[in-house]
């Protein structure tokens, strides 16, 4: 596609609920990044791929949190179980490699209520 | 570790200059400087690659001290459309991975 891709742009649980993110990257980039940002504040980060393979989830805030990219491309972030404090949006980012420019998707809002 | 930005919040006047700052604790192999309006998604500006580069565009420049691991975005005569909050991401020499400061918001007013 022209750009990345999230879906869907809003969703709302309810708090222990098991939800899933969806990021499509542009084609060909071989770096994915997730992020989430709360309101006033910057993108924080919480896993990044490259290629097929998470090269750092440090980001992720616990085991609740879970993301695979399973063919290089599309990649899913999961929450299981979750709780109000998770609500945010949740950005997704590719970038073709090193030193190149990141292009950052709609995001998804994800609302716990 | 996230690096800081400073100041936090900018008022301007339309016309007038702003100078938002980025610094890290960490030794950083580039600096990426975006754009965000609300409800909307960061927007890139520009990438500074270790070197002291200084790069600009239009009226908005930046510059990048390796040695200080220190980042400024110059906005200069400012316009309506500058109005968001700015961001720099940074890179460290251990990899890919990319991380935000906590934003400027820059407001301009006519």
């Amino acid at each position: 596609g022209a750009g990345v891709s999230q879906t869907p742009s809003n969703k709302v649980t309810e708090k222990g609920k098991y939800v899933e993110l969806r990021c499509d990257p542009i084609s060909g980039h071989t770096a994915l990044y997730w992020y989430r940002q709360s309101l006033g504040q910057g993108p924080e980060f919480l896993i990044y791929f490259q290629g097929t393979g998470a090269a750092d989830d440090s980001g992720l805030p616990n085991d609740r949190f879970f993301a695979v990219r399973p063919e290089g491309s599309v990649s899913t972030l999961k929450i299981q179980r979750t709780e109000r404090g998770d609500s945010a949006v949740y950005l997704c980012a590719s970038r073709w490699q090193l030193n190149t420019e990141a292009f950052f998707g709609q995001g998804t809002r994800l609302t716990v209520v | 570790q996230q690096p800081v930005q400073s100041p936090q919040a900018v008022i301007l006047r339309e016309g007038e200059d702003a100078v938002i700052n980025c610094s890290s604790s960490k030794a950083l192999y580039s600096v990426h400087w975006y754009r965000q309006k609300h409800g909307e998604a960061p927007v890139f500006l520009m990438i500074l690659l270790k070197g002291g580069e200084q790069k600009g565009h239009d009226k908005i420049s930046a510059s990048f001290n390796e040695k200080k691991q220190q980042s400024s975005l110059y906005l200069t005569a400012s316009q309506l459309s500058y109005s968001g909050t700015y961001f720099c991401g940074t890179e460290t020499n251990a990899g890919n991975m990319l991380t935000f400061g906590g934003g400027t918001r820059l407001m301009v007013k006519p």
